[in-house]
């Protein structure tokens, strides 16, 4: 099993550029989230998925829309890029309702110039 | 909603030191809480989990937590620290019987001493 990949790895875009961040998981998870990680800011939650077909918004979600394509597969897109949105990006999966561990992803790192 | 506030953001300690690290969390209802770890260069690891019975959660590493539902805290603690431990540490919370979502704290990043 590779549990939580995630593509690409690192990325630098220019301002007002959109990209999306692939996320997919081999793990039968129901619920999956998108999280980013900031210097002294810890993990921030951007949007989750609790099961194919529904999504919700999390802390910091502005700037950013979500596709939960399949249960598998979890993508985040930036639609125009902004440099406060320069950071690590993290997704991470889990079994239905949160009660258990959450596997994540190794992480994208996302430059804005 | 539930937030969680870690109390040290950055801590320094010599090899065999004891560590507590605090963690608080803001939820009037029944809640799940993690400590994770993420050594250098890697990606978030699960340490341990409280979601009911034994407040003393014991995890991998011989680290262990204490959930104190009067103070609304689960600090983390070890008796006796290596220099492996070097790393950052973050507290998690979810409101059990409501939706999926996990709030993270903003981490305290642990620093040993050989």
């Amino acid at each position: 099993n590779a549990g939580v990949t995630q593509t690409p790895k690192f990325q630098v875009l220019k301002t007002g550029q959109s990209m999306t961040l692939q996320c997919a998981q081999d793990m039968n998870h129901n619920s999956m989230y998108w999280y980013r990680q900031d210097p002294g800011m810890g993990l921030r939650l951007i949007y989750y998925s609790a099961s194919e077909g529904t999504t919700d918004k999390g802390e910091v979600p502005n700037g950013y829309n979500v596709s939960r394509l399949n249960k598998r597969e979890f993508s985040l897109r930036l639609e125009s890029a902004a440099p406060s949105q320069t950071s690590v990006y993290f997704c991470a999966s889990t079994t239905s309702g949160g009660y258990n561990e959450q596997f994540f992803g190794p992480g994208t790192r996302l430059t804005v110039l | 909603a539930q937030s969680v506030s870690q109390h040290n953001h950055h801590v320094i300690l010599s090899e065999a030191a004891s560590l507590e690290l605090g963690c608080n969390y803001s939820y009037g209802g029944t809640v799940n809480l993690f400590w994770y770890v993420q050594y250098p260069g890697q990606h978030l690891q699960l340490l341990l989990k409280y979601f009911s019975g034994d407040p003393l959660v014991k995890g991998i590493k011989g680290f262990e937590a204490e959930f104190i539902k009067s103070k609304f805290s689960f600090n983390l603690r070890k008796p006796s620290v290596q220099w492996s431990d070097t790393a950052e540490y973050f507290c998690a919370v979810k409101a059990t019987g409501r939706d999926d979502k996990i709030i993270f704290g903003k981490g305290t990043r642990l620093h040993i001493l050989p």
